[in-house]
């Protein structure tokens, strides 16, 4: 049973638009969200987080919304660049488990055409 | 420069044969975890361990195994038990505590011939 799922496979964008990447999640517990880039054969960077006490958190060109009633987070990229294509994962944590455990929905993997 | 390492960046083994990779990080994290991620799916966790001598089986642990006797190092060895092994192997480490990201390796490409 996948805790957090990402729906959409692939997207692809123009370079200059915006980006807008989806992420669902069923544990009501979680209230710890994380996005991380990953480009082929390297490990994911961290991006950006938000706690389950806000709803939106901005930094730089990235923001990252959540509806906690809907369980449902996004990830928006304005304006979006042809280095901004790689698989993007959502990740959520924390709530009820101690420590640092993250759970990965399955990436989106971004094109951002020129 | 701190960060996690891991070695080899490619590896080939015969089927049958047990191999350890490597993962050492010197950012003085407490936790470390060890993923697995197939083409086109998430990353999923196989071992994690909180502090050292202690570690905890994730969602696949079978057919793997680890140890954890310094806090610098977080070895993986994928045994012949491991019905397919062939994937990209993802260490990371974390703050022990809540609420912190996860910093991750480069990975190593497992190829079983």
């Amino acid at each position: 049973d996948q805790q957090v799922k990402q729906n959409s496979p692939s997207l692809s964008v123009q370079e200059g638009r915006i980006s807008i990447l989806n992420c669902d999640y069923t544990n009501s517990m979680f209230d710890y969200f994380l996005w991380y880039k990953k480009y082929p054969a390297e490990g994911p960077t961290f991006l950006i987080s938000i706690s389950s006490i806000k709803d939106k958190n901005e930094d730089g060109r990235f923001t990252v919304f959540l509806n906690k009633s809907a369980k449902h987070l996004s990830l928006h990229i304005v304006p979006s660049q042809p280095g901004d294509s790689a698989v993007y994962f959502c990740a959520a944590c924390c709530g009820d488990n101690a420590g640092n455990m993250l759970t990965f929905g399955g990436g989106t993997r971004l094109m951002v055409k020129p | 420069d701190g960060g996690i390492t891991q070695s080899p960046k490619y590896l080939f083994r015969k089927e049958g044969q047990n191999v350890t990779l490597s993962c050492e990080q010197n950012l003085n994290h407490d936790a470390m975890y060890w993923y697995r991620q197939d083409p086109g799916q998430g990353l999923r966790l196989i071992y994690y361990s909180q502090i050292v001598n202690d570690f905890q089986k994730g969602d696949i642990a079978e057919g793997y195994s680890v140890s954890r006797e310094k806090k610098e190092s977080f070895p993986l060895t994928v045994t012949s038990a491991q019905k397919n092994p062939t994937a990209f192997y993802l260490c990371a480490s974390s703050i022990f505590s809540t609420y912190n990201e996860q910093f991750f390796g480069p990975g190593t490409r497992l190829t079983v011939l």
